[in-house]
This record gives C-alpha cells, sequence and structure tokens, in this order.
C-alpha cells in the first residue's frame, strides 16, 4: 500500500500570512495514462471533507484562488497564500493512483494563532 | 448531492446497513466510495464499487464482513456491515468517484455507527 505522510500535523498560523503543507507519498504517484493522482481535501470543524485541489494542482469550482498545489512524483505541497479565518480546519492529500487502497495523509490541523 | 442514513448503536458482533442516496448527478454513470473517519482521527478508505457493479474493492480489516452494494434504480448506494467491533465505530461517509478512479469530487454529511455494549 501506499503511505502518504503529511508534515507538519499541526500549523499554527498567523492571520493574512502563508502556509505550506507536505505530503510524501511512498512510491512515486505518476500513473501509466499521464496523469499523476494527488489530491487535497479540506475539513472544516463539524463538517464532512471538500475537495479542493485534484491532479496535484488543478483546483476545484468555488475554491479560492489562495489556494495552490505543486509537486511531481513522490512529494507535493498546498500552499495557502493568505490564511483566512475560514481556513481553519484539517487538511489530508490522498493518492488515487495505487489502488485499492486509495490512501490518505494523516492530517494537518490548520489553526490561527 | 450524498444523504447518508442508517447509523446507529450495536452491539459488537451485530449488524448494519448503510444507504447513501444521491441526487444531483448521473448516479448509474459512476464509481462509489465509504469512507470512514473515527471521531478526532483521520480518514480511511472502506469499500469502493464500480458504476456497474462489476468490481468491488474493500480495506483489509473490513474484507468478509462488509460488503457494498447499490441499487442504480434508486440511486442509492448500501454498506452492509457484519460481524461489527468496537474498532468500527466511525462516522461513514460515502463518496462519489471520479471517472478516471483517482479521486472523490462529493462527499455525504456522514452518519455515525458506534459498536459498545
Amino acid at each position: 500500500d501506499v503511505v502518504m505522510t503529511q508534515s507538519p500535523l499541526s500549523l499554527p498560523v498567523t492571520l493574512g500570512q502563508p502556509a505550506s503543507i507536505s505530503c510524501r507519498s511512498s512510491q512515486s504517484l505518476l500513473h501509466s495514462d499521464g496523469n499523476t493522482y494527488l489530491n487535497w481535501f479540506q475539513q472544516r470543524p463539524g463538517q464532512s471533507p471538500r475537495r479542493l485541489i485534484y491532479k496535484v494542482s488543478n483546483r476545484d469550482s468555488g475554491v479560492p484562488d489562495r489556494f495552490s498545489g505543486s509537486g511531481s512524483g513522490t512529494d507535493f505541497t498546498l500552499k495557502i497564500s493568505r490564511v483566512e479565518a475560514e481556513d481553519v480546519g484539517v487538511y489530508y492529500c490522498m493518492q488515487g493512483t495505487h489502488w485499492p487502497p486509495w490512501t490518505f495523509g494523516q492530517g494537518t490541523k490548520v489553526e490561527i494563532k | 448531492q450524498l444523504v447518508e442514513s442508517g447509523g446507529g448503536v450495536v452491539q459488537p458482533g451485530g449488524s448494519l446497513r448503510l444507504s447513501c442516496e444521491a441526487s444531483g448527478f448521473m448516479f448509474s454513470n459512476y464509481g462509489m466510495h465509504w469512507v470512514r473517519q473515527i471521531p478526532g482521527k483521520g480518514l480511511e478508505w472502506v469499500s469502493f464499487i464500480r458504476f456497474d457493479e462489476s468490481s468491488k474493492y474493500y480495506t483489509d480489516s473490513t474484507k468478509g464482513r462488509f460488503t457494498i452494494s447499490r441499487d442504480n434504480s434508486r440511486s442509492t448506494l448500501y454498506l452492509q456491515m457484519n460481524s461489527l467491533r468496537p474498532e468500527d465505530t466511525a462516522v461513514y461517509y460515502c463518496a462519489k468517484g471520479t471517472l478516471n478512479w483517482g479521486s472523490f469530487d462529493c462527499w455525504g454529511q456522514g452518519t455515525l455507527v458506534l459498536v459498545s455494549s
């Protein structure tokens, strides 16, 4: 199974400042079809998960452009250019290249300092 | 939109069937997943069913105990859970798979399953 490792697990940030979350996979997520199926999900307190980013860097409809995804192979990053109060929650990376199983990172809790 | 139901309290060794009613998209065209989350913990993929039920997958800890199924005429996904254990206690989400099987692009609100004597 592909192991997804996120860091940090806790990320206190100041409003208006940038934030960055790292996600590493135990093997390359490049699929034989040429795509890399690395996703980012946001889970706000008391809510179900919501997809933010798919295939490394594609933002979902309605996701603010302060969110961006990058990376390749085994190393990926989610960046928030300027953190807002509504960004508080837990962020998960997930791989959809080598399945089953589809696997998630442990989650990174973003909170306001 | 995805709406789960069927959660509740069950004793160890008992059974429960979860349902997930879909609307707003052509349910019969998409694979569907169940994902669970122990309260306060991370996300764990549980099971997947192809749009036509031709393939089904399970996480190792649920093989032989859980059965995923669907009724495309009712736009409904199911998870039959037997021989439940305390470690199955979690919020269970259904999620819509993407056509390339690489992502989940819509999630339900979740239903809580509590396995306790």
